[in-house]
């Protein structure tokens, strides 16, 4: 059981900023909180990875409130190509196999031209 | 390219067939991780290897027999299986076990007629 919950799906235009937020009510004092892409027929593709506050990268940011009960990942001037599932998940980094990602079903993103 | 390999990429077989899926990164992870995807289902998590050891193995049905003879090498062998196993199958690593930065592998389509 997916310990996150996002939305099914978006839609936005070419050239906009979109930000996808996940909610993690339960998310423990050790969860990092992980977000992937993955386009049809191939493997997830790691975005971005934080604890708190905000992490920047060169594909996008991820914003996460003091409380950490949410995050949003927020993808910069979206292109056509950025049209893919996207994955939230929360768990221990340091805790070995207590750790292991639970995928839930993600946000299809659709840009339009 | 992501260091992790599959071979083959698609695979047809029938219910009484054995075959072998294939996983090889060139990463110098520790951690190497089966899941499936099946149509419009989120990504289960089938094993997780640690160090050559098998530290998760989620209820999976023993048609499926995973091996890991080193630490760059992962297989997952397949006998009598149903068509209900049809799905993608992905490989992924990692440095450590975890909640870590998980490299995928582009995949396996396996249809089981």
């Amino acid at each position: 059981l997916a310990k996150t919950t996002q939305p099914i799906s978006m839609d936005s235009y070419e050239g906009q900023e979109v930000n996808i937020t996940c909610s993690h009510n339960n998310i423990a004092t050790n969860d990092y909180i992980t977000w992937y892409q993955q386009f049809p027929s191939q493997g997830p593709r790691f975005i971005i990875q934080g604890y708190k506050t905000k992490v920047t990268n060169e594909v996008a940011s991820l914003f996460i409130p003091a409380d950490r009960k949410s995050s949003t990942l927020s993808l910069p001037r979206v292109s056509l190509s950025d049209t893919a599932v996207y994955y939230c998940l929360v768990g221990d980094r340091y805790g070995g196999s207590q750790g292991n990602l639970i995928f839930g079903k993600g946000t299809k993103l659709s840009v339009k031209p | 390219e992501t260091g992790v390999t599959q071979t083959p990429r698609h695979l047809v077989m029938g219910m009484t067939n054995k075959k072998s899926l294939k996983c090889e990164q060139h990463l110098g992870h520790n951690a190497m991780y089966w899941y499936k995807q099946s149509a419009k289902k989120p990504l289960e998590l089938m094993f997780v290897y640690s160090l050559e050891e098998r530290v998760e193995n989620n209820s999976v049905p023993s048609r499926f027999s995973p091996e890991c003879p080193n630490s760059s090498h992962l297989f997952l062998h397949l006998h009598t299986l149903q068509p209900e196993d049809s799905a993608l199958y992905l490989c992924a690593s990692s440095q450590d076990p975890g909640a870590e930065e998980q490299y995928f592998g582009p995949g396996t389509r396996l249809t089981v007629t």
